[in-house]
């Protein structure tokens, strides 16, 4: 069965700091994973995905992601956060392209002034 | 980007009444969307993939007699929590996928529902 761990609950960090949030997967066949971001009492959004191709793949607000198939882990990355960053965080893996997806437990963020 | 709208953002209802939650992607055509539920603080379970024309299919430990699924279109889906309880309070959040095979599925903003 397919699985995603986000190990981290909370994160603080100081604005303008960078931030790394881990997700490790487990999956039997090749993974589509992404990253969301959500607000309180909001929906999900985007931030990246990978389906295949380069393993470092950037996506919006300046957040990037790499593929380690070895390690099974997908790692999303932000080289200085912002105070808008503050959300929570979901990584999530699928069979195929937006279906059925398995999300991991999230990591919330918080952003120091 | 394709834009998925959930209707309403809240709902509180009284125990034991029904309530209807609607999904409609704006400006695409959906012929799979999917309901996931998420508890305070807590991840998002997939609860149901919803298929245009067709039944939809319950996950295991979903009650499919109490979260009715109708997709009537290929652009609206609608999860009916029948008989509510309190416990049935939650966040629901449904997705679609665009029906010319994009690669990825678009979320509403979801649904708060408060049963009292």
């Amino acid at each position: 069965a397919q699985s995603v761990t986000q190990p981290d609950i909370h994160i603080t960090v100081s604005e303008g700091a960078s931030l790394e949030l881990r997700c490790n997967y487990s999956y039997g066949a090749t993974p589509y994973l992404f990253w969301y971001v959500q607000s309180p009492g909001q929906g999900l959004q985007l931030l990246l995905k990978y389906f295949s191709g380069d393993t470092l793949v950037q996506g919006i607000k300046g957040f990037e992601a790499e593929f380690k198939r070895s390690q099974s882990s997908f790692n999303l990355r932000k080289p200085s956060v912002h105070w808008s960053d503050a959300a929570e965080y979901f990584c999530a893996v699928g069979p195929m392209a937006g279906n059925k997806l398995t999300f991991g437990g999230g990591t919330r963020v918080l952003v120091k002034p | 980007g394709a834009v998925v709208s959930q209707h309403p953002s809240r709902v509180i209802c009284k125990s034991g009444t029904s309530v209807k939650i609607e999904c409609r992607s704006l400006d695409f055509q959906a012929t799979t969307m999917f309901w996931y539920r998420q508890f305070p603080k807590q991840s998002l379970m997939l609860m149901a993939t919803s298929n245009e024309g067709s039944k939809a299919t319950y996950e295991q430990g979903v009650e499919k007699d109490k979260f009715l699924i109708n997709h009537a279109s290929l652009t609206l889906s609608t999860l009916t929590v029948t008989s509510a309880h309190p416990e049935d309070s939650s966040f629901y959040i449904c997705s679609a996928r665009d029906r010319t095979g994009g690669a990825e599925a678009f979320f509403g903003q979801g649904t708060r529902l408060t049963v009292v």
